[in-house]
């Protein structure tokens, strides 16, 4: 079975600092996707990134970006330039493959961007 | 991507009326899913509903107590039936986009007293 685990309950970090949020899962499967969604205080989900297992290249949107490591099975979220608007719930997200509807989400990271 | 409109926002009911959730997509959607998530967890799957069929429930979900209707691509409902204190939650509504894309409505917050 497919799991996702975030280890980091809470983070905080100072306004315009990088911080790196860590996420690992567990699969057999050889195709499959990688998301990383935010939940601020309005409780909409939003998405982050998106990374594909076939795919070397670290996926990067603006300030944020994916530290992949398949054979590791790791999926680390790295901000940059922290906002004030970043502060909310992240979960790392996995899917396999294509034809499959069964999204795993991680516990959750909680991070506190400090003014 | 698409936009989720999903009400209402949020909601207190009393204990054993029903309560439905409506979501609406601003384009077709083949999938869409229904969770329930507590203050500050994760998302736990109520079921998945795929238009014209009848929708995939998770273990620890049944129908009689989560009806859900996908009448055509763009629109579901979720029932909350014969509510108790226990089903106070956030109900978040969800479709499946390109490329595996989950977008989300922002979600309804049921108190149930």
């Amino acid at each position: 079975a497919q799991t996702v685990t975030q280890s980091q309950p809470e983070m905080s970090v100072q306004e315009a600092e990088t911080v790196t949020l860590s996420c690992t899962y567990d699969t057999s499967e050889s195709n499959y996707y990688l998301f990383w969604y935010k939940q601020p205080p309005s409780r909409q989900m939003i998405l982050v990134i998106r990374q594909e297992a076939y795919k070397q290249q670290n996926a990067t949107e603006n300030r944020f970006s994916v530290n992949f490591q398949k054979a590791a099975k790791s999926f680390s979220l790295k901000i940059s330039d922290s906002q004030l608007g970043d502060t909310a719930m992240y979960f790392c997200a996995f899917i396999a493959g294509r034809g499959t509807y069964k999204y795993i989400f991680g516990t959750g990271t909680r991070l506190k961007v400090l003014a | 991507s698409a936009v989720i409109s999903q009400k209402p926002s949020r909601d207190i009911c009393q204990r054993g009326t029903s309560l439905t959730i409506q979501c609406q997509v601003d384009s077709q959607v083949t999938m869409m899913f229904w969770y329930r998530q507590q203050p500050g967890q994760s998302l736990t799957l109520i079921a998945t509903a795929n238009q014209g069929s009848e929708a995939t429930y998770e273990s620890g979900f049944v129908i009689d107590k989560f009806p859900i209707s996908r009448p055509n691509l763009t629109f579901s409902t979720l029932t909350v039936s014969n509510m108790s204190p226990e089903d106070s939650s956030i109900y978040l509504c969800s479709g499946q986009g390109a490329n595996e894309k989950l977008f989300f409505g922002s979600g309804t917050q049921l108190s149930v007293l």
